[in-house]
């Protein structure tokens, strides 16, 4: 049981470059999301799924696509890549929140850095 | 728009005391509120969720509660060691019947206990 992974750990762009962060669970959970963190900023959701095949913006979607083909897989696309898009970005599962034994688990992040 | 507050500042304290800390939160009205532990270079991990007609809940050392009039969760844990040094986040988020899990994250408090 891997938990949540992320892919790569790194990773440094040249601006307009375009890039796929992968995120992958192996807990069957329904739920899904990605965020960004950037100092002072707190963790802000870019997008979330509630499922294969559903998905939503969240509060910062701008620059960024995202898929769920299957349960296990939630990668995040990076369209044109911009400066403003260095961040650490985090993926993370869970069940839904109504559930008595909720819990949300979180990757190791990539940290993203566009020059 | 919605917005949460946590102490900025670092809440230094002695090993053995027990440490408290604030989340509030404007314009929003939560169903549910989480906390987190972040330590540098790692994703938050899942402490403790609450439910708005919960008003404490235990976990071992820690102990969480809401107040839903004051907008406000406290966050204590008993008994500190210097391992519980990390940034503590909180996340308020959910609709009342738990249909999404969109979160709103506070920027989080630096604890550092003392031994």
């Amino acid at each position: 049981n891997a938990g949540v992974t992320q892919t790569p750990k790194f990773q440094v762009l040249k601006t307009g470059q375009s890039m796929t962060l992968q995120c992958a669970q192996d807990m069957n959970h329904e739920y899904m999301s990605w965020y960004r963190q950037d100092p002072g900023m707190g963790l802000r959701l870019i997008h979330y799924s509630v499922g294969a095949g559903i998905t939503d913006q969240g509060e910062v979607p701008n620059g960024y696509n995202v898929s769920r083909s299957t349960t296990e897989d939630f990668p995040l696309r990076l369209l044109s890549a911009a400066p403003s898009q260095t961040s650490v970005y985090f993926c993370a599962s869970s069940t839904p929140l109504g559930t008595p034994a909720y819990e949300q688990y979180f990757g190791p992040g990539t940290r993203l850095t566009v020059t | 728009s919605q917005k949460i507050e946590q102490n900025s500042e670092a809440l230094n304290i002695q090993e053995g005391k027990t440490a408290t800390l604030t989340c509030n939160y404007t314009n929003y009205s939560p169903a549910y509120l989480q906390w987190y532990r972040q330590d540098p270079g790692r994703g938050p991990v899942f402490l403790l969720l609450i439910r708005e007609n919960e008003k404490e809940k235990r976990k071992e050392r820690l102990k969480v509660t809401f107040d839903t009039t004051l907008k406000q969760s406290l966050f204590h844990i008993t008994a500190s060691q210097p391992a519980d040094s990390a940034t503590y986040l909180c996340a308020p988020g959910g609709d009342y019947g738990g249909a999404t899990n969109k979160l709103i994250f506070g920027t989080g408090t630096l604890l550092a206990v003392q031994p």
